[in-house]
C-alpha cells in the first residue's frame, strides 16, 4: 500500500532562516510525489512534484525538494523562509487507479503546520 | 492557467436540506475530483469521475450524490446531511494519467446544522 508520513506536526523557524518540512514515503513500484500547501481557509495550491529524473526537484514561491531514494524521503526545503510561507503543508503520493480510469488518487500525509516568526 | 472554481464559498444548511456544490474548469482536464477535508486534517477523496463518467466512489453515504454534466463542471447534491458532514469539500482537476497533477479549487465551506 502506499503511504506517506510527515513526522513534525509543526515547524518552527525565524524569518530568512532556511527552512526543511520532513515527508518519508512507502510505496509498490516507482514513487510519484508531491507537496501541496494550504493557506488559511484557501484550497490546496501545487507546488512541486517528482516524476523521475533530478532528484532535486525546483518548484513555486522558491521552493525545492529533494527525493531521496536510499532514505525513502522527499523533504521540502526553501533556502530563506518568509513570514508569507507560514501555512499546513501536505505531502502526497500518487496511487494510479488504472488506465482503465487513467485518474490518480493522491494518498496525503498528516500535514505539516509552519510557521516563520519575524 | 490552472484555476478551479467553486461555489459557493460557504453553506449553511439543515439536516433535511436539499442543496447542491459547484466545481468548474476549463483547462480540458478529464479527470474531477471531489474531497472532504475535516480541519487540520488531510483532504480523503470521495469521488473520482473520468471522462464524464464515475470511476470511484471511496464508499460515500448515499445523501452525496455526484454528477458531472460535461467536462468543465461537476456537481455534488446533498441531501439529509448530518452535522458530521461539516467540512470543507474541494474539488479538483487533472489531466489524468500517469503523471497527472490534481490541481484544487479554494472549497466550499459546509456547515450543517
Amino acid at each position: 500500500a502506499q503511504s506517506v508520513a510527515q513526522p513534525e506536526d509543526q515547524v518552527n523557524v525565524a524569518e530568512g532562516n532556511p527552512l526543511t518540512v520532513k515527508c518519508t514515503y512507502s510505496v509498490s513500484g516507482n514513487p510519484y510525489l508531491f507537496w501541496y500547501v494550504q493557506y488559511p481557509n484557501r484550497g490546496l495550491q501545487f507546488l512541486l512534484k517528482y516524476i523521475t529524473g533530478d532528484n532535486l526537484v525546483k518548484g513555486s514561491y522558491g521552493f525545492e525538494a529533494e527525493f531521496n531514494k536510499s532514505q525513502t524521503s522527499f523533504h521540502l526545503k526553501k533556502p530563506s523562509a518568509l513570514v508569507s510561507d507560514s501555512a499546513l503543508y501536505f505531502c502526497a503520493v500518487r496511487h494510479f487507479l488504472g488506465y482503465g480510469g487513467a485518474t490518480n488518487k493522491l494518498i496525503f500525509g498528516t500535514g505539516t503546520l509552519l510557521a516563520v516568526q519575524p | 492557467d490552472t484555476e478551479v472554481t467553486q461555489t459557493p464559498k460557504h453553506l449553511v444548511m439543515g439536516m433535511t436540506n436539499k442543496k447542491s456544490l459547484k466545481c468548474e474548469q476549463h483547462m480540458g482536464h478529464r479527470a474531477m475530483y471531489w474531497y472532504k477535508q475535516k480541519a487540520k486534517k488531510p483532504p480523503e477523496l470521495m469521488f473520482v469521475y473520468s471522462y464524464e463518467k464515475l470511476s470511484i466512489n471511496e464508499s460515500v453515504p448515499s445523501r452525496f450524490s455526484p454528477e458531472c454534466p460535461n467536462s468543465s463542471l461537476l456537481n455534488l447534491h446533498l441531501h439529509a446531511l448530518q452535522p458530521e458532514d461539516s467540512a470543507l469539500y474541494l474539488c479538483a482537476s487533472g489531466r489524468g494519467g500517469v503523471t497527472d497533477t490534481q490541481y484544487f479549487g479554494p472549497g466550499t465551506r459546509l456547515t450543517v446544522l
